[in-house]
């Protein structure tokens, strides 16, 4: 039982657009949603994150956005640049859980120049 | 320079063998977790510890085992039981229980891939 979900495996993007990555989530008990990136090899670091009291979240070229009513998170990436090419994660965790996290599949970005 | 370490980067074991992989932090983080991570997938939870001398099953914690005798280590301990070993294993560690930045970041160390042959 996936209870959070990237569906796109994957996606390829031209250097200086925007990149945008989904992500959807069953347990409405989740309230913290995180977006780590992940090189081949290395551990995952982190990007940016929102609480499920706010609707957005921006952090230089990043911006995530929340919406709960239809239980899915969005990442925008603008502009992508080569650098941003790897695995993109999303994550959720309940705070009377502690900091347990549940981890999406992974979108693979490529960013093309 | 603060941070988490594991070791070794690369481990192979013979079928059969137990094998233990390191994880250290120097970040004064309370809680520690171990990941498992297949090709094309997710990571997925093994164990978490909170504090010291305590932890707790994660999803997939069948034919593993860790302690947390000190703070800054936890162990993960890959038994024979464990049916399909070889994946890359990450550690990773947070401020449990404090809202550090807003939230629930966990830090990553750099990962192990195990082998077995």
């Amino acid at each position: 039982d996936q209870q959070v979900k990237q569906n796109s495996p994957s996606l390829s993007v031209q250097e200086g657009r925007i990149s945008i990555l989904n992500c959807d989530y069953t347990n409405s008990m989740f309230d913290y949603f995180l977006w780590y990136k992940k090189y081949p090899a290395e551990g995952p670091t982190f990007l940016i994150s929102i609480s499920s009291i706010k609707d957005k979240n921006e952090d230089g070229r990043f911006t995530v956005f929340l919406n709960k009513s239809a239980k899915h998170l969005s990442l925008h990436i603008v502009p992508s640049q080569p650098g941003d090419s790897a695995v993109y994660f999303c994550a959720a965790s309940r705070q009377a859980a502690g900091n347990k996290l549940t981890f999406g599949g992974g979108t693979r970005v490529l960013v093309k120049p | 320079d603060g941070g988490i370490t594991q070791s070794p980067k690369y481990l192979f074991r013979k079928e059969g063998q137990n094998v233990t992989l390191s994880c250290e932090q120097n970040l004064n983080h309370d809680a520690m977790y171990w990941y498992r991570q297949d090709p094309g997938q997710g990571l997925r939870l093994i164990y978490y510890s909170q504090i010291v001398n305590d932890f707790q099953k994660g999803d997939i914690a069948e034919g593993y085992s860790v302690s947390r005798e000190k703070k800054e280590s936890f162990p993960l301990t890959v038994t024979s039981a464990q049916k399909n070993p070889t994946a890359f294993y990450l550690c990773a560690s947070s401020m449990f229980g404090i809202m550090v930045s807003g939230g629930h970041e966990q830090f990553f160390g750099p990962g192990t891939r195990l082998t077995v042959l």
